[in-house]
Formats: C-alpha cells, sequence, structure tokens
C-alpha cells in the first residue's frame, strides 16, 4: 500500500514569492491535515478536511495560505506572498475517520526555507 | 491554556537505561496517539491508546484517561531510539478527527 505522498521535498523562495506543496493521501482516507513544524518544534495544525470539505482552518493564515481539497483525494496547500517566518516543514497525513481506526500516517513533508 | 503538555522536554540517556515520557491532556481531549519522528524524518504512529495499556516490542503505552494522563515507556533503550516523541490529542472529542500535537520529547540515547 502506498503512503501518502507529498511534493516538492524543498522550496527555497525570496520574500513575497508564492508556492504550492501537493499531498496524495492514503487511498480511501476520507480525512486530510496540513501542519506547519517550524524546526525544533510540535507540528502545529494548519487546516483539515473529511473529504472535500474544510472542516477546521481557524489557525490558517487566511490573508497569505489556503487550501482545497476539491475531489477529496489530492490536496494542495498554497502560500501566496512568503514570508521568513514561513520557514518551517510543511506536512500533510491522512487518516480514515472512523472512530475506532483513527492512527494517522504523515508524508515527509516539504521543507521550506524563505529567504 | 495549553491542550497537551509533554514532559520532560528533553533526555539524555546511555543506552540500556529506561526511559519514561509524561503527557499530559484537558479534561476534554481523547483519542490520544503517541508518535516517534527522527530527526529529520517521517513522524510515525507508535500507539493509538485512548485508554488503557499497549504494548509493541520495547515500548509500552499506558493511559489513563480519568487523571489525563499518558505514559510512554522504552525499556533497554537503544542508540536508534534517539529522536522526537510526540503526544497527540483530540481536543474535544469532535465527530471529525482533529489532532494536536504537544512540544515533544526530544530523546538522545548515547552509546
Amino acid at each position: 500500500e502506498a503512503g501518502v505522498t507529498q511534493s516538492p521535498r524543498y522550496a527555497v523562495l525570496q520574500e513575497g514569492q508564492a508556492v504550492s506543496f501537493w499531498c496524495d493521501p492514503i487511498s480511501g482516507h476520507d480525512t486530510l491535515y496540513w501542519y506547519q513544524q517550524p524546526r525544533d518544534q510540535g507540528p502545529q495544525l494548519l487546516v483539515y478536511f473529511r473529504d472535500e470539505a474544510v472542516i477546521d482552518n481557524s489557525q490558517l493564515p487566511s490573508d497569505r495560505f489556503s487550501a482545497v481539497r476539491p475531489k477529496g483525494t489530492n490536496s494542495t496547500l498554497k502560500i501566496q506572498s512568503a514570508k521568513q517566518g514561513d520557514t518551517a516543514t510543511y506536512l500533510c497525513a491522512s487518516s480514515f475517520g472512523g472512530r475506532g481506526n483513527e492512527r494517522l500516517f504523515f508524508g515527509h513533508g516539504t521543507k521550506l526555507s524563505v529567504l | 491554556g495549553q491542550q497537551v503538555q509533554q514532559s520532560p522536554a528533553s533526555l539524555v540517556l546511555q543506552e540500556g537505561e529506561n526511559a519514561e515520557l509524561q503527557c499530559n491532556f484537558s479534561s476534554t481531549a481523547t483519542r490520544l496517539q503517541w508518535f516517534y519522528q527522527h530527526p529529520g524524518g517521517r513522524l510515525v504512529s507508535l500507539f493509538y491508546n485512548p485508554s488503557g495499556t499497549k504494548h509493541t516490542g520495547r515500548l509500552t503505552s499506558t493511559t489513563v484517561t480519568n487523571e489525563r494522563r499518558s505514559s510512554l515507556h522504552i525499556s533497554s533503550s537503544q542508540t536508534t531510539d534517539s529522536g522526537t516523541y510526540f503526544c497527540a490529542i483530540d481536543p474535544h472529542d469532535t465527530n471529525a478527527y482533529k489532532v494536536i500535537f504537544g512540544k515533544g520529547t526530544h530523546l538522545h540515547v548515547l552509546p
């Protein structure tokens, strides 16, 4: 079974540039999460979906970040105008949201450096 | 306040020693998981353990829900156990599984 796939693995930007991250979850997983993990810190939830619906995006900086999952499978996270403070690893995870089977599976992440 | 707190923040052991990592969570939190992350590596789920005790290899997780705490015990530590261990919870037992992480315990096992 394929795991969670993310691309690109690395991105280096100048401040003000835009970038998109892509995630392909495990087949059949209805819940998809995007986390931001600054260096030497724990993952911080940005947004998560059940199928194509956003369940919670309260921690997503809405002026510059956006996330979509139009068909309830793959997802894209976009930063419109990157800042140095966005430097972090962006993690995607998926799970089957039904109770009793909630283990999360993570991708390798995209390591973003904003200069 | 912080919904999930982990202690210690960091731990250094000699190979062969045991480790006890702690996680305390808010009263409404549930569906606890423990994760491991090797430096620069992928996060891997070790246990989904909302209550009771679970074992795998040298790892044991014990969650006491009514005391709002969970522990991860590593016996006979090895250098390959080095990395960061995270506790994660659903803060409000939501229907859609919201997963919030603690800040982690950084473990370094010396040869």
